[in-house]
């Protein structure tokens, strides 16, 4: 079993639409959340960084840890075309050695 | 946020060669990391680069294929050696921010082996 798992997509959706992407995870030890954008041939952006279960604003886009189910997500209101990347959720339990997800590749359809 | 640079951005190179991959930071930074992208998988962490002493080797990667150098505090360089078809991949480099939480990472080389 993979430490991190994340939907694998691909996600199609319209303009305007609500982007909803999850990851869940094995290690009860992971405390450090962090979702990554990454455009193609570029490397992965940090958007979202948290540590507590909840839920964590920034503009348009919202994280949400659940520890206790083990599970993270990322929600993208008002989904414009620039948007249209891969999603990577990574994770850590000291700061600084990250397990990945896979990754999730969205389409924000103009 | 650090600036990264990593050279180069591509390579197409033969099997049993080697190619070193630079990685330039606009500002010092204490690690330095380096990843391994693979089509459709996870970013795999290779080995963390500290200035001054071996670089550390995660579980599945080793010095004599991946040796790291680590001369100062603003560069690193990763060289795949001795390459085959399977090392095909995006390498990338990555540093922590000291401004917040969280890691930037460079463009990444993409490398093709034939």
């Amino acid at each position: 079993q993979k430490e991190v798992e994340q939907d694998p997509g691909p996600l199609s959706v319209p303009e305007g639409a609500i982007v909803s992407l999850n990851c869940t995870y094995s290690n009860s030890a992971f405390q450090y959340f962090m979702w990554y954008r990454q455009y193609s041939r570029k490397g992965p952006e940090l958007l979202m960084y948290t540590y507590s279960s909840g839920n964590k604003e920034d503009g348009r886009f919202t994280a949400q840890v659940d520890k206790s189910s083990k599970y993270i997500s990322l929600f993208i209101r008002d989904s414009q075309p620039s948007d249209s990347a891969t999603y990577l959720c990574a994770m850590s339990y000291n700061d600084y050695k990250l397990s990945f997800g896979a990754g999730t590749t969205v389409t924000v359809r103009a | 946020s650090a600036v990264i640079s990593q050279k180069p951005s591509r390579d197409i190179c033969q099997r049993g060669t080697s190619l070193t991959i630079q990685c330039q930071v606009d500002s010092q930074v204490t690690m330095m990391f380096w990843y391994r992208q693979q089509p459709g998988q996870s970013l795999t962490l290779i080995a963390t680069a500290n200035q001054g002493s071996e670089a550390t080797y995660e579980s599945g990667f080793v010095i004599d294929k991946f040796p790291i150098s680590r001369p100062n505090l603003t560069f690193s360089t990763l060289t795949v050696s001795n390459m085959s078809p399977e090392d095909s991949s995006i390498y990338l480099c990555s540093v922590d921010r000291p401004e917040s939480s969280g890691y930037t990472f460079g463009s990444g080389t993409r490398l093709t082996v034939v």
